[in-house]
């Protein structure tokens, strides 16, 4: 089973900075399989990146993602006050088929 | 635009069976896996299982053996059963609609329920 591990826990920033959000993975994953998701309490998780890099329906282009094989990395380019959520990388693994999720990042401010 | 909505039994005690549907509506039921994932207070999300319209299921392996998810496909429903629940599966049990082409990513869910297991 892959194990994805994202860093930092906490992340504390002002709104204007820019925010960058670590998902790593104990074995290589396919980029096509690797997505991230933004919650915010009370809520259901919300998609935001899907491919690695390809921004879901309506989100802003102030979010982007990158990486490749293990290492994985979510920005936020100039951080808004409604960004300030916890934010989850997810991975689908085919041997056995399923999906794991990081531990998530928590982007509070500062 | 599919929208999902969830509902089932709240409060469970220790042994019982938990059971949950989640019922699509706006959009097409097949050519889409359905899954199930929950949250306990405070922590991470778990994927807990998938199925098709034609009734195919991918299981974690960590609760395959008390996990059943079925589907309805007359009422474009998918349904899930955890038996001998304990208070470890005391959780918030979200209901996603999974893509899986090119890529595999959930792009719908549920506003999810709260599920907690006390004697």
């Amino acid at each position: 089973e892959i194990v994805l591990t994202q860093s930092p826990g906490t992340l504390s920033l002002s709104p204007g900075e820019r925010a960058t959000l670590s998902c790593r993975a104990s074995q290589s994953v396919s980029s096509s399989y690797l997505a991230w998701y933004q919650q915010k309490p009370g809520q259901a998780p919300r998609l935001l990146i899907y491919g690695a890099s390809s921004r879901a329906t309506g989100i802003p282009d102030r979010f982007s993602g990158s990486g490749s094989g293990t290492d994985f990395t979510l920005t936020i380019s100039r951080l808004e006050p409604e960004d300030f959520a916890v934010y989850y990388c997810q991975q689908y693994g085919s041997s056995p088929p399923g999906y794991t999720f990081g531990q998530g990042t928590k982007l509070e401010i500062k | 635009q599919v929208q999902l909505q969830q509902w089932g039994a709240g409060l469970l005690k220790p042994s019982e069976t938990l059971s949950l549907t989640c019922a699509v509506y706006g959009g097409s039921f097949s050519g889409y896996y359905w899954s199930w994932i929950r949250q306990p207070p405070g922590k991470g999300l778990e994927w807990i299982g998938e199925i098709n319209h034609s009734g195919s299921t991918n299981y974690n392996p960590s609760l395959k053996s008390r996990v059943t998810i079925s589907v309805d496909t007359s009422k474009n429903q998918f349904s899930l059963k955890l038996s001998s629940v304990t208070a470890a599966d005391t959780a918030v049990y979200y209901c996603a609609k999974v893509l899986q082409a090119d890529y595999y990513y959930m792009d719908v869910w549920g506003k999810g329920t709260t599920v907690t297991v006390s004697s």
